[in-house]
């Protein structure tokens, strides 16, 4: 096992398009966060899974974000119609039930122009 | 609302020349208190997680100590591969798992 893979790396876009990201966590953790991060900005959370249930979404994400974490295995984040303020990091992490600190993948730069 | 704050923003060091980063918070009800190390365009990697006041942590150059509103993080003779962000977070009780992460210390070690 690897760590956190994240897919793909570096995503540009038009305005508008839809995108799509995937995460692969560490296959024994059965939590997995998505986070967001702007240049100079410590990361900010978006939304938690245990297992295949969505526990937990940001007031700040709105309706043109949605994550799915099918089979309680890998997780995707789809963002409909982008727009230039969703140009960030995206980070997915992963834990185990037992707690302790996450484990991040290298994150997935979105470019909106 | 649950803040955390870190300072100095940025920190430029000689090599050798200790020093510490501050990671303040307002929140109720602390389950834990995490150190990330970040390095230019990858995720934040693990370093600590101290849960009570008095905590100390110790890696390599590293130190982290907890206090009730407040967690340090001293880098003792810092050589320039310890060039990174330094980001904190807290995990509170009623917020169940999500982490709240400060502004991270941008750091960068000079030879």
């Amino acid at each position: 096992d690897t760590g956190v893979s994240q897919n793909p790396r570096h995503k540009i876009t038009k305005r508008g398009q839809n995108v799509t990201f995937r995460c692969d966590p560490i296959s024994e953790h059965n939590r997995l966060y998505w986070y967001r991060q702007t240049l100079g900005q410590g990361p900010e959370f978006l939304t938690y899974f245990q297992n295949e249930a969505q526990l937990e979404k940001s007031r700040l994400l709105s309706d043109r974000f949605s994550a799915e974490r099918p089979k309680g295995s890998f997780s995707t984040l789809e963002i409909q119609r982008t727009e230039q303020g969703d140009s960030a990091m995206y980070l997915c992490a992963s834990s185990s039930t037992g707690g302790g600190g996450y484990t991040f993948g290298s994150g997935t730069r979105l470019t909106v122009v | 609302e649950d803040q955390v704050t870190q300072s100095p923003e940025a920190l430029r060091l000689q090599e050798g020349e200790s020093s510490s980063l501050n990671c303040s918070y307002t929140v109720s009800g602390l389950r834990g208190l995490f150190w990330y190390r970040q390095d230019p365009g990858k995720g934040p990697e693990f370093l600590f997680t101290l849960y009570s006041a008095g905590e100390e942590k110790e890696k390599e150059r590293l130190k982290a100590t907890l206090t009730k509103k407040e967690s340090f993080l001293h880098i003792t003779a810092p050589k320039p591969e310890d060039s990174a962000t330094y980001l904190c977070a807290v995990q509170i009780r009623a917020a169940g798992n999500k982490l709240t992460f400060g502004g991270g210390t941008r750091v960068l070690v000079k030879p």
